[in-house]
């Protein structure tokens, strides 16, 4: 079965500094892995994807993301972190299980202090 | 267009009622799902469907039942509502041969 783990619960991170939200995954197959982020009173939105081709991949409002096979990982990162940055984000991999929907980290509440 | 609506916003039930979640797209999208999301546990999916006429269970099913009848329609229905069925309810969409998916604002559903 598919699934992903975000070993952290919570990420503090200052406001100007570099922020890291891991995320590990277990598939069979190759792996289509994606994050959310959940601001509060929101439903989710799209932030990026991997499917193929480049281990790094760039998304919504500077976001990027690197995965690396050998350490089934696919950590979410950006340069200098904003206050509004700051919501609960999300890894997800898709499941052929349930029609290629999608399974859910627990989530990670990241918080970006001014 | 409007994305993906759901009605209502928060609901509060009592035990055994039943009720149904609307949920809407104005996007064409083939692909429409329901998940429900518990502090820690992220989003589970409840049930799927790749079109209308066709549905199928996700991962928690059991007290929800769902119907098709018309591409843009994806109703979720709480028989006899239960306590444990308190939680956060999205609907979702995305377009056949695509990977993302498009999410509502969702229903907080609380059951006493």
């Amino acid at each position: 079965a598919q699934s992903v783990a975000q070993p952290e619960d919570q990420v503090n991170v200052a406001e100007g500094n570099p922020l890291t939200v891991k995320c590990t995954y277990s598939v069979s197959g190759n792996p289509y892995l994606f994050w959310y982020v959940q601001y509060p009173n929101r439903g989710l939105q799209f932030l990026l994807k991997y499917i193929t081709g480049d281990n790094l991949v760039k998304g919504s409002y500077g976001f990027e993301a690197e995965f690396n096979k050998s350490q089934t990982s696919f950590h979410l990162k950006k340069p200098s972190a904003l206050v509004s940055d700051s919501a609960l984000y999300f890894c997800a991999v898709r499941d052929p299980r349930y029609g290629q929907n999608f399974v859910f980290g627990p989530g990670t509440r990241l918080s970006v202090l001014p | 267009n409007a994305g993906v609506t759901q009605t209502p916003k928060f609901q509060v039930l009592k035990t055994g009622q039943s009720m149904t979640l609307q949920c809407a797209q104005d996007m064409n999208h083939e692909y429409m799902s329901w998940y429900r999301q518990d502090p820690g546990m992220g989003l589970r999916l409840i049930h799927y469907s790749v079109g209308a006429g066709i549905t199928d269970q996700g991962e928690v099913p059991n007290g929800y039942n769902v119907s098709r009848s018309t591409t843009e329609d994806f109703p979720l229905r709480l028989l006899s509502a239960a306590p444990s069925q308190t939680s956060v309810y999205f609907c979702a969409s995305r377009r056949t041969g695509t990977h993302e998916q498009y999410f509502g604002p969702g229903t907080r559903l609380t059951v006493t």
